[in-house]
């Protein structure tokens, strides 16, 4: 079962505008990862943010945790045409370090030039 | 390092054949997993592995049996493919360290069975 459930599910933005993407999920969690796949490409880690976080920064990508409501959300500031891909959220729920991560569904971006 | 192989890259079968796609890592990280991925369905967690010699299953482990006899492979073995085994298999590694937490993932075979 999807334990993230990412809004919207595609999204088109111009080039330099900020993207903002929303994760939901249903149980506790030790951390949420937001990972980017390239069309035809595995997935690269983006970012993590634990469970004991309310918002972490890297780069151009700002994430948000809420646990009281169980959501997450990515922002991209000031995109570019580069940043077309599909964005996925993904909650670890272990105790340990992760072994397993619950994918949610994915959210397509595309960011026009 | 060249971080996560896997092999092939494509691969067609006929219903019934069995095959093993593997996966290797040389970033010496304790776990391993693997994935599918379908349209529409996200990631799903087929098979994992928390070190040598110790295998879990994920979500979806039917028809799929997996091994670790060293840390670096983690080959996954289809026993009868089936049609609704199409799918793009992933295989991810990452690293026990607490600290840590992101998954290294593979580039992908692209499965087709006929």
């Amino acid at each position: 079962s999807q334990q993230g459930e990412e809004d919207p599910q595609a999204l088109s933005i111009q080039e330099g505008e900020n993207a903002t993407m929303n994760c939901s999920y249903k149980t506790s969690i030790n951390n949420l990862q937001w990972y980017r796949q390239n069309s035809g490409r595995g997935l690269v880690h983006l970012i993590l943010i634990r469970s004991n976080e309310r918002e972490k920064h890297s780069g151009r990508l700002r994430v948000t945790l809420d646990t009281s409501k169980k959501s997450s959300s990515l922002l991209i500031t000031a995109s570019r045409a580069a940043d077309t891909a599909s964005y996925f959220c993904a909650t670890d729920r272990s105790t340990g370090a992760n072994s397993k991560l619950t994918f949610g569904k994915g959210i397509t971006l595309s960011v026009r030039p | 390092n060249a971080g996560v192989t896997q092999t092939p890259k494509f691969q067609v079968l006929k219903t019934g054949q069995s095959m093993t796609l593997q996966c290797a890592q040389d970033m010496n990280h304790e776990y391993m997993s693997w994935y599918r991925q379908d349209p529409g369905m996200g990631l799903r967690l087929i098979h994992y592995s928390v070190g040598a010699g110790i295998t879990d299953q994920g979500e979806v482990p039917n028809g799929y049996n997996v091994s670790r006899s060293t840390t670096e492979d983690f080959p996954l073995r289809l026993l009868s493919a089936a049609p609704s085994q199409t799918s793009v298999y992933f295989c991810a590694s990452s690293s026990r360290d607490a600290t840590q937490g992101a998954q290294y993932f593979g580039p992908g075979t692209r499965l087709t069975v006929l």
